[in-house]
């Protein structure tokens, strides 16, 4: 079975300083991961995904995440913070062959001007 | 083009109401997904049509009803819905998993509310 635990559930930083989305995941298998944004009334966005190649992921608006084994972690993170950036965020598994996500709880970000 | 289009964007209906929900994608995609969303929750799978079969059905109330008629549409009949119903719908699509699992991609939602 595949869980995801999303370590935080609010994240507050100010317009142009990094971004750090923290994501454990447990799997019995290799797993694929994801991670979604989805904006206020608005369906879900992938911003990257991982599934064996590289380890550090690049994605969409200049977000990267790194896929570490050891730790069983695959954290989001942007340099620097844009008010767009502002949404709910979510750390998703899922094991190879199968159809269906296993979602984290999700992590609200706001972004100070 | 990555995109999946659901109408309509809004519905209101009272519980003695059929109303349909529509999805579809242009991507070639042979699995297709209807999630429900509640607010401030990830989406919650619902069914899922492999091939334009149903291959899932996670122990949803029959009064939602789903509907493959092609490789390209996804429909959901919705009949004598409760209050409780109310909530964001997402359809999605992917390429059907064989030795790997693919990213599916969502549509922008229907907002739903049973009066």
């Amino acid at each position: 079975a595949q869980s995801v635990t999303q370590l935080d559930s609010h994240v507050s930083v100010s317009e142009g300083t990094p971004v750090l989305l923290r994501c454990n995941y447990s799997s019995s298998y290799s797993p694929s991961l994801f991670w979604y944004v989805q904006h206020p009334n608005k369906g879900l966005q992938l911003l990257l995904k991982y599934t064996s190649a590289a380890t550090l992921v690049k994605g969409i608006n200049g977000f990267e995440a790194e896929f570490k084994k050891s730790e069983t972690s695959f954290h989001l993170t942007k340099p620097s913070a844009h008010m767009s950036d502002a949404a709910e965020y979510f750390c998703v598994v899922i094991k190879r062959g199968d159809y269906k996500l296993s979602f984290g709880a999700g992590t609200t970000v706001t972004v100070r001007a | 083009d990555t995109e999946v289009t659901q109408t309509p964007k809004h519905l209101v209906m009272g519980m003695t109401n059929k109303k349909s929900l529509k999805c579809e994608q242009h991507m070639g995609h042979r699995a297709m997904y209807w999630y429900k969303q509640k607010a401030k929750k990830p989406p919650e799978l619902m069914f899922v049509y492999s091939y334009e079969k149903l291959s899932i059905n996670e122990s949803v109330p029959s009064r939602f009803s789903p509907e493959c008629p092609n490789s390209s549409l996804l429909n959901l009949h919705l009949h004598a819905l409760q209050p409780e119903d109310s909530a964001l719908y997402l359809c999605a699509s992917s390429q059907a998993p064989g030795q790997f699992s693919y990213e599916q991609y969502f549509g922008p939602g229907t907002r739903l509310t049973v009066t």
